[in-house]
């Protein structure tokens, strides 16, 4: 089955802090996708990263970089030089082609805020 | 250009009433998502567009719910005798329509049932 795991809750930091986001998933598939969004206050998701299961490469934008490890079924996010902007509600998420279906699922999602 | 699109943003109705919820996708997006999210967790699926047609409906979570796309465009969630437990955003995402693609949310539509 398909699962999503973000173990951190939330997290708080004090600007320009490292902030390093976890995420773990789960899937039967061998093609898989997997995403970051971001949602803050406002509500609406923001879209983030996609990655798919065959490229492994680490990818960095900006302040934010992306640590993909099949290894470990980890898909982790890391935001350098923390701003109050960052603050928000962060989700990782497994789209695999299970059933026909190209649905996401979601983690919990973790709460980061940053504080000045 | 525009992105996806749902109205209302926001509705109060009460137990035992009907409601429609309307999303707007992205254009060209053939691929269409209804998803809720309840408070402090993460959106939940529901129901999956490809076209016009129903790809996988196996998140509603009972014959209450039901949703339309008919002309492979707009899609409508109607929730028939509402119960306080609907209370939740609504999200509708879209994305092309290939294997994997990104999906784009909406704003979503709060519905509270009294």
């Amino acid at each position: 089955a398909q699962k999503v795991t973000q173990a951190q809750t939330e997290i708080s930091v004090v600007e320009k802090e490292d902030v390093t986001l976890d995420c773990v998933y789960e899937t039967r598939d061998t093609t898989y996708y997997l995403f970051w969004y971001k949602q803050p206050p406002s509500g609406e998701l923001v879209f983030l990263i996609r990655r798919n299961s065959f490229d492994e490469q680490n990818e960095i934008s900006g302040r934010y970089s992306w640590n993909f490890q099949k290894s470990t079924s980890s898909f982790n996010f890391t935001i350098t030089a923390s701003q109050v902007v960052d603050s928000a509600v962060y989700f990782c998420a497994l789209s695999d082609d299970q059933g026909g279906s190209e649905k996401l699922v979601f983690g919990k999602g973790t709460k980061l805020t940053v504080n000045p | 250009g525009a992105g996806v699109s749902q109205t209302p943003s926001n509705k109060v109705t009460e137990k035992g009433k009907y409601v429609e919820l309307r999303c707007d996708p992205i254009s060209g997006h053939t691929a269409l998502y209804w998803y809720r999210q309840s408070l402090g967790q993460g959106p939940e699926f529901l129901i999956y567009f490809q076209g016009t047609g129903a790809a996988d409906d196996s998140g509603l979570p009972n014959d209450r719910f039901f949703a339309v796309r008919p002309e492979g465009s707009v899609s409508t969630l109607k929730i028939q005798r509402t119960e306080r437990g609907d209370s939740a955003v609504y999200l509708c995402a879209s994305s092309p329509g290939n294997g994997g693609d990104t999906q784009y949310f909406g704003p979503g539509t709060r519905l509270t049932v009294l």
